[in-house]
This record gives C-alpha cells, sequence and structure tokens, in this order.
C-alpha cells in the first residue's frame, strides 16, 4: 500500500511557465513533509520541506502550498527553468526523532526552452 | 552545510558475493541513518533505519543477516550485502538526519550491479 502518492507521473512544461506536482498522503500521524529533487545519476538532494503546522513555504521559485485537512500538498515550481528538469518526490515523516521518511514514486518534470 | 558522502559510487559483484558501502555525514551529527534501495523503477525501499543508542530497525523483507549494518558514532555507517543476487540491483542510499531536526539528507548513492 503507497501510503504517500505523486501525481502525476510525469509533466511538461515550457520554459517559464508555472509547473504544479501533487502529493497526497494516508497517515494522519505525518506531520512533516519534504520534497526531493534527483538528477539522473545522483541521489535526492533536499530541496524544500514544511510541517504539518504550516499551510504554506515559499523558497524562491519553489512553494508548497498544503491541506491537512485533505491530505494533499503540491510543489509549485514558477518561471521553470530547463535546469528544473528532474524528478520530485514528495516524503513524509511522522515524526522529529525517527527521522523515517517515506517517499512517494516521484514526477519526473520536463522543462522545454 | 550538511553533507553526506557515499562510497563507492559505484560497484559490481559477481552473484552470491558481498559487498560493502560506507556513508560519512559532514557538518551535522547523524543520529540516525536510513538505508533505502533505489529500484529501476524508481521506488525507494526503506531497507533500515538506525539510530544512535537504540537498536537497528529493520522493514519488512529486509534482515539483519542479509543487510548488516554498524553505525559506531554520529559521522559513519556502513552496510553491507551478502550473498548479493539479481534482485539486489540498484541505488543504495544512505539518509542521515539529526535528532531534534526534520532534515533528513541523503549522499549520492552506491549503484549495485550483480553479475
Amino acid at each position: 500500500q503507497q501510503q504517500v502518492r505523486q501525481s502525476p507521473q510525469s509533466l511538461t512544461v515550457w520554459e517559464g511557465e508555472t509547473a504544479i506536482l501533487n502529493c497526497s498522503y494516508e497517515d494522519s500521524t505525518f506531520n512533516y513533509f519534504p520534497w526531493y529533487q534527483q538528477f539522473p545519476g545522483e541521489g535526492p538532494a533536499l530541496l524544500i520541506s514544511i510541517r504539518s503546522v504550516s499551510d504554506k513555504k515559499e523558497d524562491g521559485r519553489f512553494t508548497i502550498f498544503f491541506n491537512k485537512r485533505e491530505k494533499k500538498l503540491s510543489l509549485h515550481i514558477t518561471d521553470s527553468q530547463p535546469g528544473d528538469s528532474a524528478t520530485y518526490f514528495c516524503a513524509a515523516s511522522p515524526s522529529s526523532n525517527t527521522n523515517k521518511v517515506v517517499f512517494g514514486t516521484g514526477t519526473r518534470l520536463q522543462v522545454l526552452p | 552545510g550538511a553533507l553526506v558522502y557515499q562510497y563507492p559510487r559505484r560497484t559490481i559483484c559477481k552473484s552470491g558475493t558481498s559487498m560493502r558501502m560506507e556513508c560519512q555525514a559532514v557538518g551535522f551529527q547523524a543520529t540516525s541513518v536510513a538505508w533505502y534501495r533505489q529500484s529501476p523503477q524508481k521506488t525507494f525501499e526503506l531497507i533500515a533505519l538506525s539510530t544512535v543508542n537504540s537498536a537497528i530497525k529493520y522493514e519488512q523483507n529486509f534482515t539483519q543477516e542479509k543487510f548488516p549494518i554498524s553505525h559506531p558514532n554520529l559521522s559513519f555507517s556502513s552496510m553491507t550485502v551478502l550473498n548479493a543476487y539479481l534482485e539486489d540491483r540498484g541505488l543504495y542510499l544512505c539518509g542521515a538526519g539529526d535528532w531534534g531536526t526534520y532534515e533528513q539528507y541523503f549522499g549520492p548513492g552506491t549503484r549495485l550491479t550483480v553479475l
């Protein structure tokens, strides 16, 4: 059973557009949600994260919107650049002292110039 | 900044042999280390979570007998894949975190190929 789901599986946008990546989860004990960016041949890099006490987290062109009631969140990438082309993983963790992170299946983003 | 290094980056072993991989945390205290395997289908499987001063917890389908892990201090961990077979292929990732913070930082992974 997939505890963290992502959609779409792949997404293509033009340079300058906003890419929206969706994520949903099952477990109500999850309270920390990191997004990781992974380029081919590399490990996942922490991109941005949000805790369940917040409904929005912004860092430059990357923004997380969080809806605790619906157990959904989304990552918005504004002014998308070709260098943003990567696979993005939504993840969730139940608490701070376990560091047990559950990953979604990823969204492969392609930004066309 | 927080960095995680993994060695080796790539390794090839014959079916039935074993190989050891290492994880080094720099710039923070790795009070917990999680080992994952990323399959060719790109999904992440949690193998085990090691927390300093606690027993290592293995996930279902993974055992200490197959994937022994060492976490001797706050900056280093190693895992061995014993008796490797084709189904053990993949990218093995080390994710290290510090108690009291939520962030978990990953290394670049060790890609295991089994012949």
